[in-house]
């Protein structure tokens, strides 16, 4: 199954951005395609999109497609997710998910803050 | 894009009684090429990052209580707790795994009445 390590909070200011890693351990990090989820506080699970690691081929949902970027770097078996533009609404926590079709295998999260 | 739409928002059961949450999505989750149904169920745990419990809208994960029991059709699905207990108590969230973008619905809360 894997783990999968996420990196720490962060707190920006508005118009700033963001990165965030999350480090793939215990499986063969290009094999599965790693998506990206949020969840702002008091609010439901947002998708963002996926990157697939063997290939870097990506995918973003509409509302993010211009101001999200997914990479990764193979070596380090590591993917990363950058957010542009940062609003108070982006303030949530992200959480990485390695794909089997469904989701499961979850990151602990990293929470973002977006304050001026 | 597949909307996916819960019901309720919330329900308050009694220990050891039954939970049932709905989802419904906007097209068929049934993909040709698997012939399967691409949904999916999570919990949701403050500070905890969501738990997979059911896949193929019926196969309920490794280690998942067989308290927990999912059933539908090409687009209507139904998840229901047979016999709540306290440690159920938390968000779920259902997902649909069979066109991009990927969509969960809103989420029903379940507590204890």
């Amino acid at each position: 199954q894997g783990q999968l390590e996420q990196s720490g909070a962060e707190v920006k200011k508005p118009g700033a951005s963001v990165t965030v890693s999350c480090k793939a351990s215990g499986y063969t990090f290009t094999d599965y395609h790693m998506h990206w989820v949020r969840q702002a506080p008091g609010q439901g699970l947002e998708w963002i999109g996926w990157i697939y690691p063997k290939t870097g081929a990506t995918y973003y949902a509409p509302k993010f497609q211009g101001r999200v970027t997914l990479t990764r770097e193979t070596s380090l078996s590591t993917a990363y997710m950058e957010l542009t533009s940062l609003t108070s609404d982006d303030t949530a926590m992200y959480y990485c998910t390695k794909e089997t079709w469904h989701f499961g295998l979850w990151g602990r999260g990293t929470r973002v803050t977006v304050s001026s | 894009d597949i909307v996916v739409t819960q019901s309720p928002d919330s329900l308050a059961v009694s220990l050891g009684e039954r939970a049932t949450i709905n989802c419904k999505s906007s097209q068929s989750v049934l993909n040709s090429s698997t012939n399967k149904k691409h949904l999916a169920w999570y919990q949701k745990k403050p500070g905890q990052p969501p738990k997979l419990l059911i896949y193929w809208a019926s196969t309920r994960e490794s280690g998942v209580p067989d308290r927990f029991i999912a059933s539908g059709s090409e687009t209507d699905f139904t998840l229901t707790i047979t016999s709540l207990q306290a440690e159920d108590v938390a968000v779920y969230y259902c997902q649909q795994y069979c066109n991009l973008p990927r969509s969960f619905g809103q989420g029903t809360k379940v507590e204890i009445k």
